[in-house]
């Protein structure tokens, strides 16, 4: 069982709708979360940076953790087609060095 | 603000060759981490390196091997290459100095190796 679990999707969704992009983890550890965004070829963009349990927002983005649950996840609210991308989270313990990432979920916003 | 830099673009290399992929940190930074990622895949950790050192180690045999230079720039080796070495080669940077509880890791473009 992977450490960090991820839908693949893909998930395609009408311009303007909310979307929801889910983890799960196993490790108990994890103590810092964070949500990517990769375009095709390109390297991921560091999106959302959360710390424990709890929600944090930023312009249409809101990223929940629910430590209890090893539960996270990203909503993105009224998407527009260039939210086209993969989204990757990943998560790690305090005074680590490595991300533990998710397998990424393809997100398609259609016009 | 130069992000962070890596080159080459793409490599093409064949089995048993050994490469170099290198790696400028965004600017203020002083520390670089290296991840595979492989088609469809999550990046993995392979090593960091602080102070010119290998801090953490992934799950990564010893044909990878990396350096970091005074200038905070570092290096990515790959030695007796296979086929399922062929990936994304993605470069991280971050700030150790500036305090916090962990790093904050910020993503080049990558180098995308094809191993025939």
């Amino acid at each position: 069982q992977k450490e960090v679990e991820q839908d693949p999707g893909p998930l395609s969704v009408p311009e303007g709708a909310i979307v929801s992009l889910n983890c799960t983890y196993s490790n108990s550890a994890f103590q810092y979360f964070m949500w990517y965004r990769q375009y095709s070829r390109k390297g991921p963009e560091l999106l959302m940076y959360t710390y424990s349990s709890g929600n944090k927002e930023d312009g249409r983005f809101t990223a929940q953790v629910d430590k209890s649950s090893k539960y996270i996840s990203l909503f993105i609210r009224d998407s527009q087609p260039s939210d086209s991308a993969t989204y990757l989270c990943a998560m790690i313990e305090t005074g680590r060095r490595a991300l533990t990432f998710g397998s990424g979920t393809r997100l398609q916003v259609q016009p | 603000d130069a992000g962070v830099t890596q080159s080459p673009t793409h490599l093409i290399k064949t089995r048993g060759q050994q490469v170099t992929l290198r790696c400028s940190p965004k600017s203020g930074h002083d520390t670089v981490s290296w991840y595979q990622q492989a088609l469809g895949q999550g990046p993995q950790f392979i090593f960091q390196y602080y102070e010119e050192e290998e801090r953490q180690r992934g799950n990564f045999p010893d044909r990878f091997s990396g350096h970091q230079f005074p200038n905070y720039s570092s290096e990515l080796n790959v030695n007796a290459l296979l086929l399922g070495d062929s990936a994304l080669y993605l470069c991280a940077s971050s700030s150790r100095t500036s305090g916090g509880h962990t790093d904050t890791q910020y993503f080049g473009p990558g180098t995308r190796l094809t191993v025939l």
